[in-house]
């Protein structure tokens, strides 16, 4: 079964300081996407950045990017400049024939 | 801009009444998903719908049916609500089953 890993179950930033949230999943799969999702306090799940197993390079989104490790099964979002605005839950999500999503990290950004 | 709407943002039922859970997608998407959310447990799938008239049963089915009559609605049932079903409950949809879903706002639901 797919198992998604997040080991951080709060995070704290510095605004405008930049801060990295894990996850690791477990697939048997060659080829599946991975996600990460913002959830804020509004409730509303939002997609962050979607990156493909095939692609090699990491995907990246204005401020938002991931260190995808392929053998380790990681799949890390770096968060840069970090804005008041980026506080929420993020929950990483594997997707090959169905969706499993993490326990998810709770961002605080302090001001 | 695909939207997801549900029908309710906040529910209170009490322990036994049969509870409807609606979700309209707007973006003629396939695949229909209901999960629900509770703290330290991420989302769990409950069923998810490829087609219309056609569901599968996710990871915790129990105590849940769901209907699809119409491709853009997906409902799910509590055919007599429990107190362990208070929760949160997200209804998303996909246009393919392994790619980014979209979601609702979510029906915070709480059975006394």
């Amino acid at each position: 079964a797919q198992t998604v890993t997040q080991s951080q179950p709060e995070m704290s930033v510095q605004e405008a300081e930049t801060v990295t949230l894990s996850c690791t999943y477990d697939t048997s799969e060659s080829d599946y996407y991975l996600f990460w999702y913002k959830q804020p306090p509004s409730r509303q799940m939002i997609l962050v950045i979607r990156q493909e197993a095939y692609k090699q390079q990491n995907a990246t989104e204005n401020r938002f990017s991931v260190n995808f490790q392929k053998a380790a099964k990681s799949f890390s979002l770096k968060i840069s400049d970090s804005q008041l605005g980026d506080a929420a839950m993020y929950f990483c999500a594997e997707g090959e024939k169905d969706m499993r999503f993490g326990a998810g990290t709770r961002l605080t950004v302090k001001p | 801009d695909v939207k997801v709407t549900q029908s309710s943002r906040y529910l209170v039922k009490r322990t036994g009444e049969k509870v409807f859970l609606e979700c309209v997608q707007d973006m003629d998407h396939e695949n229909m998903f209901w999960y629900r959310q509770d703290p330290g447990l991420g989302l769990r799938l409950i069923y998810f719908s490829y087609d219309v008239k056609m569901k599968e049963k996710g990871d915790i089915p129990e105590g849940y049916s769901v209907s699809r009559e119409k491709k853009e609605r997906f409902s799910l049932i509590l055919e007599s609500a429990s107190t362990n079903q208070t929760s949160m409950y997200l209804c998303a949809s996909s246009l393919l089953r392994q790619h980014e879903q979209y979601f609702g706002p979510g029906t915070r639901l709480t059975v006394t």
